[in-house]
Formats: C-alpha cells, structure tokens, sequence
C-alpha cells in the first residue's frame, strides 16, 4: 500500500487559516469515511485531531476542522497559533482492511 | 484516565526477533483495537497492524511475513514480535488504543525507541 500524498510543509502567520491535503485513491481516502489526522510536536507521540473525517474528539480545539472530497482529505486549521506549529499525519482505512498514513505535514508559524 | 507503556529490549541483533510488550492501565480491553505503528528516525509514521478484543488481527501488507501480534486479556496487555529484522526496522515503536468502528487512535504509548544494531 502507498502512503498518501500530503504536502510537505505549510506555514501561516499568527491569526490566519491553513489548510492541508491528503491524497489517496478510491481504495482508501475516496472509499471510507475512516479518516483521522494527528498531531506531533518534536519528541512527542502524536495526539489525535479529528477522525471519521470531520470528528473532534473531546479537548481539541474547534479551531480545527476536518472534511472529504473524493480522494483527497482535508484539515485546516483556524485562527492560527504558535502551539499548532508541529508535524501532521493523516491516516485512512483501505480495501485491504488495513490503514495507511500520509506522507506527514510540517506546519510553521511564521 | 487509560494509559499505555511500551517495554522490550532497546537494542536488536540484525536478523533476530524485536520483541515489544504494550501494558494497559486504567482500562479494559473491550472495545478497543489495540496495534502498533512506528516511526523511523526523522521520517514519517508507519502503521504496522493490530488486533481486536475479539482476537482478530490486520497486518501492514509489507511487513504481513515477519510480524505478530497478540493479545493478554488476563494481564490487560498486546504484545509486537518482529522477526527477521534489519537496520530498516530500527525506530520509535508505539503502541496505540484504537475505538472499534472509527478511525480514532485516542491513546498513545510515549514510544520506545528500538535500534537494530550489531
């Protein structure tokens, strides 16, 4: 399986939105509302953002949002702040019954 | 509040089996997946499979020959046996609770570290 395709790095002042791609096919992204985007700052495990798409778990801010168009999933990030400054992964269930991440996404403040 | 703790051997002879166990507290083992998914150093996540409460498991394809992952009901525990391995296979190990029937990986591991080395 191959890893989705995501942009290398993003950046954004204090106060802006960014957003962030998450390319697969129809076996994967495209096939299943499964999923999730995480979060990870250096030397930490990464935090769970949004899953099944567009869902927030508890405790994480509503300045993060997720959505889905065809293949390519989406996370953007509103408002933005220096602590957001980290590296992102999407992740998606596949056909295999397996899941897969993304390539992994640095954000910068600027 | 459910926490999760990786331990095994930091360091692995290459061609041998890297063996990791994750123990669970403040939890029960249902309803939950449990799985692991690594990260080499300075590179990306990989996710490397995991099992269900009922037994059932799924398998990175790519790593599907050399890995096994079980299931301690009675010690609340899942344990990685990765055999064969080379300096490929050398990264940050984590253990994650997944909710059955979503996407979502609510709980971590901190991560171990496992070299493979002579």
């Amino acid at each position: 399986q191959s890893a989705l395709t995501q942009p290398a790095s993003v950046s954004g002042s204090p106060g802006q939105s960014i957003t962030i791609s998450c390319t697969g096919t129809s076996s994967d992204v495209g096939g299943y509302n499964y999923v999730s985007w995480y979060q990870q700052h250096p030397g930490k495990a990464p935090k769970v953002m949004i899953y099944d798409v567009s869902n927030r778990p508890s405790g994480v801010s509503n300045r993060f949002s997720g959505s889905k168009s065809g293949n390519t999933a989406s996370l953007t990030i509103s408002g933005l702040q220096a602590e957001d400054e980290a590296d992102y992964y999407c992740t998606s269930y596949t056909s295999s019954g397996t899941y897969v991440f993304g390539t992994g996404t640095t954000v910068t403040v600027l | 509040q459910v926490q999760l703790q990786e331990s095994g051997p930091g360091l692995v002879k290459p061609s041998e089996t890297l063996s990791l166990t994750c123990t669970v507290s403040g939890g029960s083992i249902s309803p939950y997946h449990w799985g692991w998914i690594r990260q080499p150093p300075g590179k990306g996540l990989e996710w490397i499979g995991y099992i269900s409460y009922g037994g059932g498991t799924s398998y990175n394809p790519s790593l599907k020959s050399r890995v096994t992952i079980s299931l301690d009901t009675s010690k609340i525990q899942f344990s990685l046996r990765l055999t064969s391995v080379t300096a490929a296979d050398t990264a940050v190990y984590y253990c994650v609770r997944v909710v059955t029937g979503t996407s979502n990986y609510d709980c971590w591991g901190q991560g171990t570290l496992v070299t493979v080395s002579s």
